[in-house]
């Protein structure tokens, strides 16, 4: 199946400091990414959808400046969290949609990461 | 926005077979059905797809009725390696992207 990796999985930072992630669709090409964040013990929370080329699409509720979403290639995707804080501590995951040859374009997910804010 | 119902739970024992069955009674005609798995620290990984009555593929079934308001994922001979939290989603099309809006899934404890 497609493959997505994310980079890192796994990062702790200072509070009012700022921390990129990477998404990265393996062996496919997706010209739509998404990412999610996790809270423990709940469901994901899709955040925002991001097309390559274009500017991202932010969920209700999400701040789109201090969640900077850059969609450069059709197999990157990176998210940035601007001056993050505490509350920003959560497990973020991402996607790439595959067409999976269905009118439907199948979501597969990366590992995730793990943002720790001090 | 999750557009999909699923029990919070379940318990089953090795060897059973469960299944986990989601509504989604407002499904569009374009939306197409599709059941991920997650473990704890872990991205959803996908498990099966389907539109209507039976899909199945090396790990499970996918069972659709023929108004497609509900469907049901089928786990043969369940493991202790099966506990995990099961999510039904349809395809949201909004634009041109299929968005997914995940509801609270069903943990499945798989007991010894």
């Amino acid at each position: 199946g497609a493959v997505v990796s994310q980079h890192p999985s796994w990062v702790i930072c200072k509070s009012g400091t700022s921390v990129k992630i990477e998404c990265r669709s393996l062996d496919f090409q997706a010209t739509t990414m998404f990412w999610y964040r996790q809270f423990p013990k709940q469901s994901l929370m899709l955040m925002a959808t991001s097309n390559e080329g274009s500017k991202a699409t932010y969920e209700q509720g999400v701040e789109k400046d201090k969640f900077l979403i850059n969609h450069a290639s059709l197999t990157l995707s990176t998210l940035t969290v601007t001056s993050a804080h505490p509350e920003d501590s959560s497990f973020y995951i991402c996607s790439a949609s595959a067409p999976s040859g269905t009118s439907t374009d199948t979501q597969y997910f990366g590992p995730g990461t793990r943002l720790t804010v001090l | 926005l999750a557009k999909t119902t699923q029990p919070i739970s379940m318990d089953s024992y090795e060897g059973q077979e469960v299944n986990i069955t989601c509504s989604h009674n407002n499904i569009a005609t374009n939306d197409y059905i599709t059941w991920y798995q997650q473990f704890p620290s872990q991205g959803p990984r996908f498990i099966i797809q389907g539109y209507k009555t039976k899909v199945t593929n090396e790990v499970a079934s996918l069972f659709i009725p023929a108004d497609r308001k509900s469907s049901t994922l089928s786990l043969p001979r369940v493991s202790l390696s099966d506990t995990a939290v099961y999510y039904c989603l349809v395809g949201d099309i909004v634009g041109n992207f299929n968005k997914f809006y995940f509801g609270s899934g069903t943990k499945l404890n798989v007991k010894p």
